[in-house]
């Protein structure tokens, strides 16, 4: 099946400090990926699509200059959360799509303290 | 955009004894439908899906079945187990995926 890793599984920073999540396509090239947001006992909800080559597309209510994500290649999207507040906080998982079937990331716990 | 709701948002079973969880879905346009099973702090794995040319699907132990009239499909799963013991997510839609609210499934030795 297809594969995605995702990194770093874990990640602890300073409130006001930058945090880079990386999302890569290990078996075979993505023009699309996902990324989600999952609070504690809730389910995931979509925050922006990421186009390789474009512009990603965020859902509404996401904030695209707190949420930077870039995907300059075909096997790489990456999630900047930048000025990081213990809001903020959270399990961030990618996701593609093969076949219509969605291949998630390990997700990444990230705590802002 | 599609909505999906998800019900129960938790189940308990005895062990053995079967666990039915429902979704409903808005966009008819929607025509893959994915069940997921986290486990905590790991990633959601597909368990089962379903698409819309299709109204009933069994793997060992889990089926899902799905009525694209009224919009709604459900996961069925016989002879529970502890292992069985998760969140399970419904989703909809097509290339992109709209997730229900999840259940947490609890299932009693």
């Amino acid at each position: 099946g297809a594969v995605v890793s995702q990194h770093p599984s874990r990640v602890i920073c300073k409130s006001g400090t930058s945090v880079k999540i990386e999302c890569r396509s290990l078996d075979f090239q993505a023009t699309t990926m996902f990324w989600y947001r999952q609070f504690p006992k809730k389910s995931l909800m979509l925050m922006a699509t990421s186009n390789e080559g474009s512009k990603a597309t965020y859902e509404q209510g996401v904030e695209k200059d707190k949420f930077l994500i870039n995907h300059a290649s075909l096997t790489l999207s990456t999630l900047t959360v930048t000025s990081a507040h213990p809001e903020d906080s959270s399990f961030y998982i990618c996701s593609k799509i093969s076949n219509t079937e969605a291949f998630f990331g390990q997700g990444t716990r990230l705590t802002v303290v | 955009g599609e909505n999906v709701e998800q019900h129960p948002s938790t189940l308990s079973v005895q062990e053995g004894d079967s666990a039915v969880i429902k979704c409903t879905y808005s966009d008819s346009a929607s025509n893959y439908f994915p069940w997921y099973k986290q486990e905590l702090g790991k990633r959601p794995q597909l368990i089962i899906d379903i698409r819309s040319n299709v109204g009933e699907k069994k793997d060992q132990r889990i089926a899902v079945t799905l009525n694209k009239t009224a919009k709604h499909f459900s996961l069925h799963i016989t002879e529970t187990q502890p292992e069985d013991s998760a969140v399970y997510f419904c989703a909809a839609g097509d290339y992109k995926l709209s997730f229900g609210a999840g259940t947490t499934v609890t299932v009693r030795a």
